[in-house]
């Protein structure tokens, strides 16, 4: 396929309510990883896959934030009982596996908690 | 340690003009510093890249000059379009398996003006 897909382009959600978000990798690619960027900032790494198991979580900021990659190509990331801080656009990128290679990313998901 | 320091926030250029932005950063163990290009309501894009074995690297009209004593980085853009107005980021990544997992900068709004 083309890029990184990413799914809704937009999100509209109340306080409190789950969310999921979607990012379909480019094909082949083994590495996916998660980005928030909050407005008028840069992207901030919330988590990395290597194949299906998370290698990097470290950026996740709660416990309220998680996602799966079960075959190792789509990621799904979830975020429960949302806050109004979860407000921003929500990045993901893939790679193929090795040294140098180039991060892609797609156009993002724009949360909105209101 | 891990942040990245961009500079300026904001910059206004004339078409042909020079295009400067800064980047500092404290991670020694960083050793791979590209940039990216952000559309409005896109993804960033890569621009161009250098690791530290180099002082400087061109492609077309963009070049990185890097200064490992100094800790510091900057992208140059030649003859400045109005095409290239968009957000620039620097970025760092500490080595690994590839090159997704970075630290960004704050970001710099580019407007060349015609």
């Amino acid at each position: 396929g083309a890029g990184v897909s990413q799914t809704p382009s937009n999100k509209v959600t109340e306080k409190g309510k789950y969310v999921e978000l979607r990012c379909d990798p480019i094909s082949g690619h083994t590495a996916l990883y998660w980005y928030r960027q909050s407005l008028g900032q840069g992207p901030e790494f919330l988590i990395y896959f290597q194949g299906t198991g998370a290698a990097d979580d470290s950026g996740l900021p709660n416990d309220r934030f998680f996602a799966v990659r079960p075959e190792g190509s789509v990621s799904t990331l979830k975020i429960q009982r949302t806050e109004r801080g979860d407000s921003a656009v929500y990045l993901c990128a893939s790679s193929s596996q090795g040294l140098g290679t180039e991060a892609f990313f797609g156009q993002g998901t724009r949360l909105t908690v209101v | 340690q891990q942040q990245v320091k961009q500079s300026p926030q904001s910059l206004i250029v004339q078409k042909g003009g020079i295009s400067i932005i800064n980047c500092a950063y404290e991670n020694t163990a960083f050793d791979y510093f590209p940039w990216y290009q952000q559309f409005p309501g896109k993804g960033p894009a890569l621009l161009i890249a250098i690791r530290p074995d180099v002082s400087e690297k061109k492609e077309g009209r963009f070049t990185i000059s890097f200064n490992k004593s100094a800790k510091q980085f900057s992208l140059h853009i030649m003859d400045s379009q109005p095409g290239d107005s968009a957000t620039y980021f620097c970025a760092a990544n500490a080595g690994g398996t590839s090159y997704g997992k970075l630290t960004f900068g704050q970001g710099t709004i580019l407007t060349v003006h015609p």
